[in-house]
């Protein structure tokens, strides 16, 4: 597709159970962004994979949040033994990963989480 | 470290109306800036951006123009219309955030008929 999909579009789970965000960048973008956006809050930045290199994870809140891009493409979010404050919509972004300030990133539909 | 403020909302305007939501940010390099926005129910779009000083964005009839005396990106339309109704995020890029977008709080517009 053109555009950053991300599935499932709508996920409610229960407290304590384990949740997997996917996010499918755009093609031939290299870097990949995670955020969360709580109910009328702007933009958490979560976690940041560029090609190869180390994800920098200095947004993820807590240990029970993890994130892998497998061959550089498919992006998965897991947050573990999930808790009420982790309701919120989760964004995945895309960018071509160019190490410049004009680097647009391209955002998906978001997959909104409700932890009864 | 590098921030971005924006106006507090609502802001509430009849249709046709001039719109203009501030942003000001802080930044020690030379940053890019952008406008975002997302409409109910849907994810966040690219609205405009601009990359260096003077240079104005513009999209869909909005406009920013990147003012580096002031530090501001403010957002500005002519004429608003009920469909742009959203929210509006301003955000910045540039070195001293290794890239990545500092995202203002975001401002929620409402366009009543």
């Amino acid at each position: 597709g053109a555009g950053v999909s991300q599935s499932p579009s709508n996920k409610v789970t229960e407290k304590g159970k384990d949740v997997e965000l996917r996010c499918d960048p755009i093609s031939g973008h290299t870097a990949l962004y995670w955020y969360r956006q709580s109910l009328g809050q702007g933009l958490e930045f979560l976690i940041y994979f560029q090609g190869n290199s180390a994800p920098d994870k200095s947004g993820l809140p807590s240990d029970r949040f993890s994130a892998e891009r497998t061959g550089g493409s498919v992006s998965t979010l897991t947050i573990q033994r999930t808790q009420q404050e982790d309701s919120a919509v989760y964004l995945c972004a895309s960018s071509l990963g160019q190490v410049s300030s004009t680097d647009t990133q391209y955002f998906g539909p978001g997959t909104r989480l409700t932890v009864l | 470290g590098n921030s971005v403020t924006q106006m507090e909302g609502p802001v509430t305007l009849s249709e046709e109306a001039f719109l203009t939501i501030n942003c000001t940010y802080t930044a020690t390099g030379y940053p890019s800036l952008f406008w975002y926005v997302q409409y109910p129910g849907e994810g966040l779009q690219l609205l405009l951006k601009a990359t260096k000083a003077d240079d104005k964005g513009s999209n869909k009839g909005f406009e920013a123009t990147y003012r580096k005396e002031t530090t501001s990106f403010h957002l500005e339309k002519g004429s608003v219309q009920v469909s742009d109704s959203a929210v509006y995020f301003c955000a910045l890029s540039d070195l001293d955030s290794n890239y990545q977008l500092i995202w203002g709080a975001g401002t929620k517009l409402i366009i009543k008929p």
